[in-house]
């Protein structure tokens, strides 16, 4: 398995302000990824964290509002820009080690 | 891309008692299908995945089943306890990592 840990664990922040949510794993890995799970939905995967190059984003998500970091592999922060209300999410970021992909605990994050 | 469909949304269930959650896939290039429990306020924990030569993996009280040709694949857990309680999702993917999830069914074991 991995361990992986993410700050913060929860904010409540303002609209129209940004937010950084760093994601740590304790070991080096390949692939790291960020999800969104809005209120009582399921995950969507935002980007993948590409050490030493731009992250891949997925349909409907942009650089713009979701700027990604992977400064080395064991480490990765995703800011989220600009907010509104409905940014607000549980934001997890995911590894692979193996075959198998691994979550961190989430940051639950609302926009007032 | 790839649309994972889950059913049922919820179940109830009373302990001992056998659960089964289901999902189906589009896209037939689709080859890893991992099944993650999420307790409240927590990340999904991979509890078991199975890969597309396999058509069956069992891990103690936990199975799940494959079927390529009807794009199909399910959760069965027996012996359900309160701890099973919790949110289930399936998901799929053809590169064994960018992951597509179904949209969780919420199981609940009673004593």
């Amino acid at each position: 398995s991995a361990v992986i840990s993410q700050k913060p664990s929860r904010d409540i922040c303002q609209r129209g302000t940004s937010l950084t949510i760093q994601c740590q794993v304790d070991s080096q890995v390949t692939m790291m990824f960020w999800y969104r799970q809005q209120p009582g939905q399921s995950l969507t995967l935002i980007a993948t964290a590409n050490q030493g190059s731009e992250a891949t984003y997925e349909s409907g998500f942009v650089i713009d509002k979701f700027p990604i970091s992977r400064p080395n592999l064991t480490f990765s922060t995703l800011t989220v820009s600009n907010m509104s209300p409905e940014d607000s999410s549980i934001y997890l970021c995911s590894v692979t080690r193996g075959h198998e992909q691994y979550f961190g605990p989430g940051t639950r994050l609302t926009v007032t | 891309g790839e649309n994972v469909e889950q059913h049922p949304s919820t179940l109830s269930v009373q302990e001992g008692d056998s659960a089964v959650i289901k999902c189906t896939y589009s896209d037939s290039a689709s080859n890893y299908f991992p099944w993650y429990k999420q307790e409240l306020g927590k990340g999904p924990q991979l509890i078991i995945d199975i890969r597309s030569n396999v058509g069956e993996k069992k891990d103690q009280r936990i199975a799940v089943t494959l079927n390529k040709t009807a794009k199909h694949f399910s959760l069965h857990i027996t012996e359900t306890q309160p701890e099973d309680s919790a949110v289930y999702f399936c998901a799929a993917s053809k590169t064994g990592y960018a992951l597509n999830f179904g949209k969780g069914t919420s199981l609940l074991v009673t004593p």
